[in-house]
């Protein structure tokens, strides 16, 4: 299994642009999260879907952020605009079910830099 | 409500001695416990869980971790450190009813020769 796929790796844009981050779960996995890393305030979960339906979004900062998951095999978090507030490490992660002792595989990450 | 707190933002040992990081957790009900480690621009990868079985998990890469009910803590062993120890580990709690994971805010293993 290849695990879960994020793209890009890393990204650098200017403030106010539109960026879009990418999720490919591990197949099979009828969960899926987002989470965002910064220095200060650790990992935060954004958001986390169930069967392609949002369940919990009380951690998107903002009306900035939003996230869709079309299909079982894909995910987006876009902002727009971005700030530079925005700068962090973004991760996705799935699980095979929504049960607390389910783990959560992460990805590599998306290195986002907002100038 | 929960927290998670780990006790040590960093933890330097000698390669060959014992590990120790840290954790206690904050939780109206018993929570499912996990270990993750995160390498350098890499993501998170889970070294061992707790949901409700034996109290000693053991994980991968000789790590291990003991679920203390009444110290609230979930402490991360391992007998000899290696040099690829190196990184960073989360304690990370979870209702058992549900996927909400909160995070410790994270200990640097230092593994020097």
């Amino acid at each position: 299994d290849a695990g879960v796929i994020q793209s890009p790796r890393h990204e650098v844009t200017e403030m106010g642009q539109e960026v879009t981050l990418r999720c490919k779960p591990i197949s099979g996995h009828n969960s899926l999260f987002w989470y965002r890393q910064t220095m200060m305030r650790g990992l935060e979960l954004l958001i986390y879907f169930n069967n392609n339906v949002p369940i919990d979004d009380s951690g998107m900062p903002e009306d900035r952020f939003s996230a869709k998951m079309p299909n079982a095999s894909f995910s987006t978090l876009k902002i727009q605009p971005s700030e530079p507030r925005d700068s962090a490490v973004y991760f996705c992660a799935s699980s095979a079910g929504t049960s607390g002792v389910d783990t959560q595989y992460f990805g590599p990450g998306t290195r986002l830099t907002v100038l | 409500a929960q927290s998670v707190t780990q006790l040590d933002s960093h933890v330097s040992v000698s390669e060959g001695t014992p590990v120790l990081l840290r954790c206690n957790y904050s939780s109206s009900y018993s929570p499912s416990l996990f270990w993750y480690v995160q390498h350098p621009n890499k993501g998170l990868q889970l070294l061992l869980k707790y949901t409700s079985a034996a109290t000693l998990v053991k994980g991968i890469n000789g790590f291990e971790a003991e679920f203390k009910k009444s110290e609230t803590s979930f402490h991360l062993t391992k007998p000899s450190a290696h040099m690829s120890d190196a990184a960073e580990y989360f304690c990370v709690a979870s209702p058992k009813e549900y996927s909400t994971l909160t995070f410790g805010k994270g200990t640097m293993l230092l593994v020097s020769p």
